[in-house]
């Protein structure tokens, strides 16, 4: 089974602070991808990358960015989070343009 | 640009009931189309997708799904409803250069009353 796993499924931070959110795949897939979700707006892609060290915006990528230093990995930043950045957050991979899989998701909170 | 419209926000079935869930997409060449279901504070789980072929494609939990072309519908079908199938339901069109990224449709919730 694929597994794709969250550092976290609750975190509240305080605005201004430094926020990392971390996923981790085990199917050694080459995309990897960070999406926000909000009520009524469905799942907005952030950041994603296709490969080691590379990364391509999504549709909303302002006030984030993104790691990828190893093929498992993909981390999501907030380098000083905002009230507004308080969403689910969602992370998935996957192979060539196939199926995407899906982390549980991260609740962030921030207050 | 590529987009996902799911005109139901809310759907309201009885337990038994047969179930169609909207989906209209807009992209210029052949879709990569998929049907996703999310259970209360979960991740997405896919139930079934469309690359090419057979436009009535298969899915778990006894889902299906119909691709119309000429109407640009990738709909959502299940015969006969459980309660466990009360979820959030989110249609996605792959995009970019490689279709390896998804638009997602903004969501159904599905109720089901006993």
């Amino acid at each position: 089974d694929v597994k794709v796993t969250q550092s976290s499924r609750y975190l509240v931070k305080r605005t201004g602070e430094k926020v990392f959110l971390e996923c981790v795949q085990d199917m050694d897939h080459e995309n990897m991808f960070w999406y926000r979700q909000d009520p009524g707006l469905g799942l907005r892609l952030i950041y994603f990358s296709y490969d080691v060290k590379m990364k391509e915006k999504g549709d909303i990528p302002e006030g984030y960015s993104v790691s990828r230093e190893k093929k498992e990995r993909f981390s999501l930043i907030l380098e000083s989070a905002s009230t507004n950045q308080t969403s689910m957050y969602l992370c998935a991979s996957s192979f060539r343009n196939n199926e995407q899989f899906f982390g549980p998701g991260t609740r962030l909170t921030v207050l | 640009a590529q987009s996902v419209t799911q005109p139901d926000i809310h759907i309201t079935v009885s337990e038994g009931a047969s179930l169609e869930l909207r989906c209209n997409y807009s992209y210029g060449a052949t879709p990569y189309l998929f049907w996703y279901v999310q259970s209360p504070g979960q991740g997405l789980q896919l139930l079934l997708k469309y690359f090419s072929g057979d436009t009535l494609v298969q899915g778990i939990k006894g889902f299906e799904a119909e691709f119309k072309r000429s109407q640009s519908s990738f709909n959502l079908r299940k015969p006969s409803v459980h309660w466990s199938d009360a979820a959030e339901y989110f249609c996605a069109v792959g995009a970019g250069e490689y279709g390896n990224k998804l638009v997602f449709g903004a969501g159904t919730i599905l109720r089901v009353k006993s």
